[in-house]
């Protein structure tokens, strides 16, 4: 079973307005979030994280808001950029247990110039 | 701080045969992790270690070993190749629940 889901394989969005990247989790004992993004040929580098004790991060352009009773977490860029086109992971981690991180299957973003 | 690096960044295997993928970081991170990316599958934990000498399993481990005799390294074995497992190999270092950096990939092909 999938602990971690995106349910939109892909994203267009004009330049200039907003992305919106939704991911969905069923544990519970998730305690904190972290969006990756992620350019063909690299790997995955960190853009913004949240933890369970909050229900918003702000990193510059972009926003993570967490909804714990909905098990939801978004990652909202504004304004887009054609530089922020690439795949964005989710992923959740129970920090006081294991360490365990646990991946979505990506939201491929594509900001149309 | 050359901070993840991972070798070989290409390799074709034949079925059956044996390989480890090399994972080294030099950031003193207690945390380090093994994903495989697959078309549509997203990064899926293959196994990870919480410190030197302690591996578990991740959500796929079959037919992977690990091991972890330092901090620094954290290799990962591949005992009799298959073609399921074509995929391009990350690894990951962390320190304690943070945030995770990646190392460039390996791109392994089974034929």
């Amino acid at each position: 079973d999938q602990q971690v889901k995106q349910n939109s394989p892909s994203l267009r969005v004009q330049e200039g307005r907003i992305s919106i990247l939704n991911c969905d989790y069923t544990n519970s004992m998730f305690d904190y979030f972290l969006w990756y993004k992620k350019y063909p040929a690299e790997g995955p580098t960190f853009l913004i994280s949240i933890s369970s004790i909050k229900d918003k991060n702000e990193d510059g352009r972009f926003t993570v808001f967490l909804n714990k009773s909905a098990k939801h977490l978004s990652l909202h860029i504004v304004p887009s950029q054609p530089g922020d086109s690439a795949v964005y992971f989710c992923a959740a981690s129970a920090r006081s247990g294991t360490y365990k991180y646990i991946f979505g299957t990506g939201t491929r973003l594509k900001v149309l110039a | 701080n050359a901070g993840v690096t991972q070798t070989p960044k290409f390799q074709v295997l034949k079925t059956g045969q044996s390989m480890t993928l090399q994972c080294a970081q030099d950031m003193n991170h207690e945390y380090m992790s093994w994903y495989r990316q697959d078309p549509g599958m997203g990064l899926r934990l293959i196994h990870y270690s919480v410190g030197a000498g302690i591996t578990d399993q991740g959500e796929v481990p079959n037919g992977y070993n690990v091991s972890r005799s330092t901090t620094e390294d954290f290799p990962l074995r591949l005992l009799s190749a298959a073609p399921s497992q074509t995929s391009v190999y990350f690894c990951a270092s962390s320190y304690g629940g943070n945030e995770q950096f990646f190392g460039p990939g390996t791109r392994l092909t089974v034929l």
